[in-house]
């Protein structure tokens, strides 16, 4: 089974409209971390927001916010008021086994590319 | 702070060949991780070090080996290049915190032909 899955491929959303990408995951551990990055056409790679599994609340950064629905598996990441700059892949990452030896390696899931229409 | 440096930003090998990538990052961190990622997919770990002198095998090792000798420097080895490892490549280096996100590298494009 897929550690992180990215379901949508492909979204579009106008300008100043908010937007969820869809991340689920799948870990038996109980300390795990998610993250989002954006890569833009450029091709770096930019990390955006991170939650962690005890966190209470969801992660905000800016117009960035972490979705997380522990029992679900599902860490979507909600963009609001999008920008034309906003258009890039989105990929969703997971830590796990952050009590001992995880060595904070990340699984990356294909990611989704999302469109920004004037 | 140049953050983490790789070269070469592009590069053509044909099959058989060798080479390395180089990273290196100026900010003392202590692990450092190789990706690559294929066209339209998310990266996959290649190798990863915990510090000078260790490294340990990712997901998707084969063809490739790494050596780190000081904290600054992680290099990536292609023996005997062949198509399958046409891809972008990735460098990253984190501190070591629970919360620390990776930083990553501009990238490596390479093409096996």
């Amino acid at each position: 089974a897929q550690k992180i899955t990215q379901t949508q491929p492909g979204m579009f959303v106008q300008e100043k409209e908010a937007v969820t990408l869809d991340c689920t995951y799948d870990t038996s551990d109980q300390s795990y971390g998610l993250f989002w990055y954006k890569q833009p056409s450029s091709g770096e790679m930019i990390f955006l927001i991170y939650q962690g599994s005890y966190d209470e609340q969801n992660a905000t950064e800016g117009r960035y916010s972490l979705n997380f629905q522990k029992a679900r598996k599902s860490a979507n990441l909600v963009i609001s008021a999008s920008q034309l700059g906003d258009s890039a892949m989105y990929f969703c990452a997971m830590r796990e086994g952050l009590s001992g030896g995880s060595n904070y390696k990340l699984t990356f899931g294909k990611g989704t590319l999302l469109t920004v229409n004037p | 702070n140049a953050g983490v440096t790789q070269t070469p930003k592009f590069r053509i090998l044909k099959i058989g060949q060798s080479m390395t990538l180089q990273c290196t990052q100026d900010m003392n961190h202590n692990y450092m991780y190789w990706y690559r990622q294929d066209p339209g997919m998310g990266l996959k770990l290649i190798y990863y070090s915990v510090g000078a002198g260790i490294t340990d095998k990712g997901e998707v090792p084969n063809g490739y080996n790494v050596s780190r000798s000081t904290t600054e420097d992680f290099p990536l080895r292609l023996e005997l290049a062949a198509p399958s490892q046409t891809s972008v490549y990735f460098c990253a280096s984190l501190r070591g915190r629970t919360t620390d996100t990776q930083y990553f590298g501009p990238g490596t494009r390479l093409t096996v032909l």
